[in-house]
């Protein structure tokens, strides 16, 4: 079983402020490293999928880097509005298997 | 634009009882999944398929079989279920590097 592992569990956070958080990964055999973002009854959807190592990716007022070598990705959100408000996911892929999915770091964005 | 679609959408069974959940993709995607959803678990792998005719176990197989009989159709079985199958079940594809697309998932009950 591989550990990807994801922190803060849940983070609040006031509308305006800029916030990150974390997903640590195995450091061998990496193939890609995906982030999705899941909002309440619906199915996530893909932010980012990164590959190499010192990869940079943004969308908007998110964006994500990535450090292969020590096995962590950070996923940044700047100028936090409501809609933000979602559960984001990192997901690992090592070599041909399936993605294997973090816990998730629930965020809530206070007015 | 179906993209990945999943019946049935809710099921409730009685322990023992078998049934089978259809993934349905339009997207010519070589890769399906099928991951199981648990408050505090976050996504498991159940099975993968990367193509036609193969399968692959993933992080929690017991219980559950897999068909990939057609590129479009993944199906997953229950022989006999049991209470701790109670789940809500997600389907997704995708190309062999790119991000997944999730089916809008199938909620089971086992009494």
């Amino acid at each position: 079983i591989l550990n990807v592992e994801q922190s803060p569990q849940s983070l609040h956070v006031q509308e305006g402020d800029s916030t990150n958080f974390t997903c640590s990964f195995p450091s061998s055999n990496f193939y890609a490293l995906h982030w999705y973002r899941w909002e309440t009854a619906k199915s996530p959807e893909a932010l980012f999928v990164m590959t190499l190592n010192g990869d940079e990716k943004k969308k908007g007022r998110i964006s994500a880097t990535l450090n292969t070598k020590e096995g962590y990705s950070y996923l940044y959100i700047k100028g936090s509005q409501p809609e933000d408000s979602a559960t984001y996911l990192c997901a690992f892929r090592g070599g041909a298997d399936g993605l294997t999915f973090g816990k998730g770091t629930h965020l809530i964005i206070q007015p | 634009n179906a993209g990945v679609t999943q019946t049935p959408k809710f099921r409730v069974l009685k322990t023992g009882q078998s049934m089978t959940l259809l993934c349905a993709q339009d997207m010519n995607h070589e890769y399906m999944y099928w991951y199981r959803q648990d408050p505090g678990m976050g996504l498991r792998l159940i099975h993968y398929s990367v193509g036609e005719g193969t399968t692959a176990k993933g992080e929690v197989p017991d219980g559950y079989n897999v068909s990939r009989l057609k590129k479009q159709n993944f199906l997953l079985g229950l022989e006999s279920a049991a209470p701790s199958q109670t789940s809500v079940y997600f389907c997704a594809s995708s190309t062999n590097t790119g991000e997944l697309f999730f089916g809008e998932g199938s909620r089971l009950t086992v009494l």
